[in-house]
């Protein structure tokens, strides 16, 4: 069974950091993971793709990483804004199947 | 990429009647996905909607409560049957868009945020 566990589950950072938020899955048989933003009682907000045979993909400010042997994903955030406050979920989708499978989400606040 | 609209956006509604959440898609899309998210929890799978077949759902959910219907390749709707206050939800319609056959990126809908009393 594929389980998705985000750390940490909450964060609270001055205006101007450089964030990472880590991801972690315990099959690393997926077709690929996926970032996404959640604003307060809002959808999803797709961040970024990145396919099992790929290691980085770059948004802007955006950069996450994928290490599928070891069960890791990281997003890294630069210069973090008081617009990027939001809850941050990582998912995937497992190899044979077409279900994506959630983590449990990073809530993020940037203050002034 | 896909832009999801989804009715009603929100809704306040008594104990044991139903509710219907419409998801209309701007373009052709086969697999559509119908996802719950309890208050403070993360997205829980309930079922996934493919045109002309019947729904496949999640364990844990099933056909009398939550209904689905997927008419054609555009549009789905979700029933939650006889609510209770339990279903008290957000629930999302999402959309996977595939490329050559392989699982791709999975948009969202706003969300059909419920209330039961």
């Amino acid at each position: 069974k594929q389980e998705v566990t985000q750390i940490p589950a909450a964060l609270s950072v001055p205006e101007g950091e450089n964030l990472v938020l880590n991801c972690s899955f315990t099959d690393s048989a997926i077709y690929n993971l996926q970032w996404f933003r959640q604003d307060p009682g809002k959808g999803l907000t797709s961040l970024l793709l990145i396919q099992s045979s790929q290691r980085e993909q770059t948004s802007g400010r955006l950069n996450a990483s994928l290490d599928k042997s070891s069960g890791r994903s990281t997003l890294y955030i630069a210069a973090s804004q008081p617009g990027d406050s939001a809850t941050y979920l990582c998912a995937v989708i497992r190899w044979g199947t077409d279900k994506l499978i959630f983590g449990t989400g990073t809530r993020l606040q940037v203050f002034p | 990429s896909a832009v999801i609209s989804q009715k009603p956006s929100r809704d306040i509604c008594q104990r044991g009647t139903s509710l219907t959440i419409q998801c209309q898609v701007d373009s052709q899309v086969t697999m559509m996905f119908w996802y719950r998210q309890q208050p403070g929890q993360s997205l829980t799978l309930i079922a996934t909607a493919n045109q002309g077949s019947e729904a496949t759902y999640e364990s844990g959910f099933v056909i009398d409560k939550f209904p689905i219907s997927r008419p054609n390749l555009t549009f789905s709707t979700l029933t939650v049957s006889n609510m209770s206050p339990e279903d008290s939800s957000i629930y999302l319609c999402s959309v996977e868009w595939r490329l050559a056959g392989v699982p791709g990126e999975l948009f969202f809908g706003e969300g059909s945020r419920l209330t039961v009393l």
